[in-house]
């Protein structure tokens, strides 16, 4: 199984910040890397695919980069309701997997 | 806009088959050759994928699956198209299993730089699950 990589694990970051969350791959992916949301309660929710497009109606302060075997989530100018959990998911090859999770709160 | 709802025992005991169904509704289960999927998330854990069924009305790859291989030997995943559902049944469960399991429907035709990505684009709410005697 491909192995991913999440950090920060965590972090705090204040309203209007902008944040970068890395994604690691255990082998080279291409960029069949994708981005999730998750709210607490909630389920999960695409922001990008492709490892850089952003998915239908997802703000543009969300931008992804990378390939091969490293990845970036980058959020512009932090928003109230951005604080959440951030999961990368490869759809290189099954079984798919996903990073550990990266939460972002309130500083 | 279609949309998933997960439903089925919250408790189950240890050693019994867990059977969870997932209802889709704002469109059929058989358009757009979908890939219909099952994952859990552990108490404060992250997602773990355990598989996909894919159908479509006009393909004859319909019904084809993909399991988790550490899960393969104790699932089945199935479709009923005439209750518009897909279904998830794990065998054996122990309290490894508890979690909350959401279904999703999977698109493999994300368009991007000419390529196509596969990507989980709807998702029901989750269900929680409890392994317990």
């Amino acid at each position: 199984d491909i192995q991913m990589t999440q950090s920060p694990s965590s972090l705090s970051a204040s309203v209007g910040d902008r944040i970068t969350i890395t994604c690691r791959s255990s082998q080279n992916i291409l960029n069949y890397l994708n981005w999730y949301q998750q709210k607490p309660g909630k389920a999960p929710k695409l922001l990008i695919y492709g490892a850089s497009s952003l998915h239908t109606g997802v703000p543009s302060r969300f931008s992804g980069s990378g390939s091969g075997t490293d990845f970036t989530l980058t959020i512009n100018s932090l928003q109230p309701e951005d604080f959440a959990s951030y999961y990368c998911q490869q759809t290189s090859s099954t079984p798919w997997t996903f990073g550990q999770g990266s939460k972002v709160e309130i500083k | 806009q279609v949309q998933l709802q997960e439903s089925g025992p919250g408790l189950v005991k240890p050693s019994q088959t867990l059977s969870l169904t997932c209802t889709v509704s704002g469109g059929s289960i058989t358009n757009g050759g979908y890939y219909w999927s099952w994952i859990r998330q552990h108490p404060g854990k992250g997602l773990e994928w355990i598989g996909y069924i894919y159908d479509s009305e006009s393909s004859r790859y319909s019904g084809t699956t993909n399991y988790n291989p550490s899960l393969k030997s104790r699932i089945n995943i199935s479709v009923d198209r005439s209750k518009n559902q897909f279904s998830l049944r794990l065998n054996a469960v122990s309290a490894a299993d508890t979690a909350v399991y959401y279904c999703a429907r999977e698109d493999g035709g994300l368009l991007s730089r000419g390529n196509y990505y596969y990507g989980m684009d709807v998702w029901g709410q989750g269900t929680t699950v409890t392994v317990s005697s």
